[in-house]
């Protein structure tokens, strides 16, 4: 956890609408990722970003949007395309150059 | 809480007793391996990341081992505590995919200590 902040840590949404997942960090690391968590599986990459203003699709972007207008957060869009979206949502951070993550709290987005 | 333990393998050791998790990773082009601690509801941990230029790398009552000829990593735990239970899975770098040179997770293994 340390200096990443990911809020709430539960949210409830109705089918069909757009949700946005808040991620926040004060290590001044470059890169910052997302990535969903379903039971029995391993992370798998959302979005990630290596700088101000410039981010990439990941393995699973299909539904998701992402802005990195601060070098400090990295919202995440969960748009109604996303087919399945509930599950548990990862924020992590790197430095640059270097290929070690941290990861925030997590948030639980459970979807009706 | 969240449980990210559900359809993993499992791994159940007497406390005090030492543990040792394996892994099977993918790419033999990938140099750097990581091990993270997840406990349930919150977000993984770093334990200890070993370089392949390297075999063997210990930390505090953890021990890394790796062996590039059959491209497997394993933990050792040393004297498991109750504190210890989670689930842990590994990461390599990825290697000509992914981005930010970013990193490839293992699904995990749920440790689970017996008191």
């Amino acid at each position: 956890d340390g200096g990443i902040t990911q809020s709430p840590k539960y949210l409830f949404r109705k089918e069909g609408q757009n949700v946005t997942l808040s991620c926040e960090q004060n290590l001044n690391h470059d890169a910052m990722y997302w990535y969903r968590q379903d039971p029995g599986q391993g992370l798998r990459l959302i979005y990630y970003s290596q700088i101000v203003n410039d981010f990439q699709k990941g393995d699973i972007a299909e539904g998701y949007s992402v802005s990195r207008e601060k070098k400090e957060s990295f919202p995440l869009t969960v748009t109604s395309a996303q087919k399945n979206p509930t599950a548990f949502y990862l924020c992590a951070t790197s430095s640059g150059g270097r290929y070690e993550q941290y990861f925030g709290p997590g948030t639980r987005l459970t979807v009706t | 809480g969240e449980s990210v333990g559900l359809h993993l393998p499992t791994l159940s050791v007497q406390e005090g007793d030492n543990s040792i998790i394996n892994c099977a990773y993918s790419n033999s082009a990938s140099d750097y391996f990581i091990w993270y601690k997840q406990e349930s509801g919150k977000g993984p941990q770093f334990i200890i990341d070993i370089r392949s230029n390297m075999d063997k790398r210990q930390g505090q009552r953890v021990t890394v081992l790796l062996n590039k000829t059959v491209k497997h990593l394993s933990l050792q735990i040393a004297a498991t505590q109750p504190g210890d239970s989670a689930v842990y899975f590994c990461a390599e770098n990825t290697v000509g995919g992914g981005g930010a040179d970013g990193l490839t997770f293992g699904k995990g293994t749920h440790l689970i200590i017996q008191p």
